[in-house]
Order: structure tokens, then C-alpha cells, then sequence
């Protein structure tokens, strides 16, 4: 159990264009879904939490206007990059946490790695 | 801000080998998990430690919850190549967004 899916798993895409990632929680529902950023080498970068049916919040330094989140079902959340730049190129990873376990446990899929030309 | 300091940053080794990684934090955390992550993949959970003082064991590898609960250690004895991986340990608490530290970067050398 706790499978969470992304699609793509990879895209490249020309400067300006928009890209959208989707992630699916297959086997459970959840009640809330990350999305992080991850750069060559290093940790995590949470970008955003998103809660079922009301807009995300944000961490600081995210642009919400160019990182569009919606989580319109309880399985299904999309981060949309909009009119992509070279910079916002990335491995772009969700997770998803809900009532499987008492802890806040969160379970994350495969990543979509973004190529921005 | 909560902060989870890991340790050491990278780490190479030869097969056989033991070594322990460690994590810590002033913040108490009510529970800390521990993920490992190949090159290309999302992490995936090893193990999710709750009580201070807490020892859980998955085959070779021994995860370890400070009695303060603000820090942890995992150990892997007899390191293989397969083990080889990021490992990032997570704080929870309340419910605010996993804390995650840096990452520890292995690689087992056959």
C-alpha cells in the first residue's frame, strides 16, 4: 500500500512554454500533498502543501503565480510550471500523507525531472 | 525555525564495513522518519521512530530515537553496494511540514 504515482517522469519543454506534473496517491486518500524541488546533490526543497479542495500554502520565496497547485481530489494534485524558464529546470518530486498511520508520515513518488531549453 | 543537522555530508565506503549516520536537532520532534533515495527516484520510507529512546531494527540496519527525542542515528552493519543511496532523515511535529535535513550521501564500494 501507499503508492503515489507522478506523471511524467520526465519532460522537456521549451523556455515559456507551461508544464504541468501530476501525482496520484493510487491506494489511498490524500488528505495532503507536498510538493518539493530537489537540485543535483542535495536535500529536499519543500515548494508547497496543498489540502484537498482549498488553495496551497506556500513556502517562502515560492511564486505561487508561476507554481500553480491544485489538489481538487482526494487523490489527485498538479503543479503546473508556468511559462518555464532554463532556471526552473529541476526534479520536481510529490509526496502524499493521510490516515494510513498515526504519524504524519509522508509517502512520495518517483519525481518528474523538468528540462527547460 | 526547526533545523535537523545530518552528518557526515558524504560518505564512501568499502563493502563490509559498518557506519552510523546521525541527526540532530534542539527542536523535540514527536516522531522522525528515516528515507533512502537512488539517483532519479523519490525517497522511500525505511522506518518512522516515535518513542525517546526507541530501537528499531530492518535486517541491517539499526535506527536509534534520542531520549530527548531530538535526535537519531541509523547504523548499517556490513555495508553493501545496494545500500548505496541518499539518506535523509525527517522531524515531524504537530502538523507542520516534514523538517528534513541535508542528506547523507553513501556509497559502498565493492
Amino acid at each position: 500500500g501507499a503508492v503515489v504515482s507522478q506523471h511524467p517522469s520526465w519532460v522537456i519543454c521549451k523556455s515559456g512554454t507551461s508544464v504541468k506534473i501530476e501525482c496520484r496517491s493510487l491506494d489511498f486518500q490524500a488528505t495532503t500533498m507536498f510538493w518539493y524541488r530537489q537540485f543535483p546533490k542535495q536535500s529536499l526543497m519543500l515548494m508547497a502543501t496543498s489540502n484537498e479542495g482549498s488553495k496551497a500554502t506556500y513556502e517562502q520565496g515560492v511564486e505561487k503565480d508561476k507554481f500553480l497547485i491544485n489538489h481538487a481530489s482526494l487523490t489527485l494534485s498538479t503543479l503546473t510550471v508556468t511559462s518555464a524558464h532554463p532556471e526552473d529546470s529541476s526534479f520536481y518530486i510529490c509526496s502524499a500523507g493521510g490516515a494510513i498511520s498515526s504519524y504524519n508520515e509522508q509517502f512520495f513518488g518517483p519525481g518528474t525531472r523538468l528540462t527547460v531549453l | 525555525t526547526q533545523l535537523l543537522e545530518q552528518s557526515p555530508q558524504f560518505l564512501s565506503i568499502q563493502e563490509g564495513e559498518n557506519l552510523t549516520v546521525y541527526c540532530n536537532s534542539s527542536s523535540v520532534f514527536s516522531s522522525l522518519q528515516w528515507y533512502r533515495q537512488e539517483p532519479g527516484e523519490g525517497p522511500v520510507l525505511l522506518v518512522t521512530v516515535v518513542t525517546g529512546g526507541e530501537v528499531k531494527k530492518l535486517k541491517r540496519l539499526t535506527f536509534q530515537f534520542g531520549d530527548a527525542r531530538k535526535d537519531s542515528s541509523l547504523h548499517i552493519t556490513a555495508a553493501q553496494p545496494g545500500d548505496t543511496g541518499l539518506y535523509l532523515c525527517a522531524g515531524e511535529s504537530g502538523n507542520t511540514p516534514l523538517v528534513f535535513g541535508k542528506g547523507t550521501r553513501l556509497s559502498v564500494i565493492a
